[in-house]
């Protein structure tokens, strides 16, 4: 199956951005790419996904690589209530594993005032 | 509002007991998802399943059994085999549990074992 690596921590100031590297060097053709965030003692809360391209929504951008080996989730400017963990996640989708997701350890976002 | 429902929010284990963790949702969705989470782990997938009546082992299934009689529910029973129960248990669903569908959590349940 398909991991992603992440860093265990980032620090970041209030209103700069932030830059959440994940690495999926494993990843098949159909594999979608999920980023979803939690904050302790809750259920973690979707970001954004996407497969081949850039994307972005009013929470944060999902910069993918040509070779879909790594992706990069953006922040524009972080806020105190961006302080989360951020889980980076590929979503099968084939005949055998269909609906299948695996979390790595995340990376858990301080955002300093 | 549409959602998904976790019981209890904490949930005391005695030995040699089975619990059975509460996961309903009125979105609709076919999908729904169990996973474990260890103090300061990821996520780990124990049962999915994408359809009433069918289900399938995650990573870490060993010790656990669901079932899928409504589309709506998916509880999770801890048996007595599962040694080291106590976790963060959550729900999760999906619409057709396709990989470019996002997921939505229920709040957890904390079991713990006296």
């Amino acid at each position: 199956d398909a991991k992603t690596t992440q860093p265990n921590s980032m620090e970041s100031n209030e209103e700069e951005p932030v830059h959440l590297p994940c690495n999926h060097s494993t990843i098949s053709g159909t594999d979608y790419i999920h980023w979803y965030r939690q904050l302790p003692s809750q259920g973690p809360e979707y970001v954004i996904h996407g497969l081949t391209s850039n994307v972005n929504n009013r929470m944060a951008s999902l910069a993918i690589a040509e070779d879909r080996k790594s992706s990069t989730l953006i922040l524009h400017r972080a806020t105190l209530r961006d302080a989360a963990v951020y889980y980076c996640i590929l979503h099968f989708y084939g005949s055998s594993n269909t609906g299948k997701l695996i979390f790595g350890q995340g990376t858990t976002l301080q955002v300093k005032p | 509002d549409g959602g998904i429902t976790q019981s209890p929010k904490y949930l005391f284990r005695k030995e040699g007991q089975n619990v059975t963790l509460s996961c309903e949702q009125n979105l609709n969705h076919d999908a729904m998802y169990w996973y474990r989470q260890d103090p300061g782990q990821g996520l780990r997938l124990i049962y999915y399943s994408q359809i009433v009546n069918d289900f399938q082992k995650g990573d870490i299934a060993e010790g656990y059994s669901v079932s899928r009689e409504k589309k709506e529910s998916f509880p999770l029973t801890v048996t007595s085999a599962q040694k080291n129960p106590t976790a963060f248990y959550l729900c999760a669903s999906s619409i057709r549990g396709q990989g470019e569908e996002k997921l939505f959590f229920g709040s957890g349940t904390q079991l713990s074992v006296l």
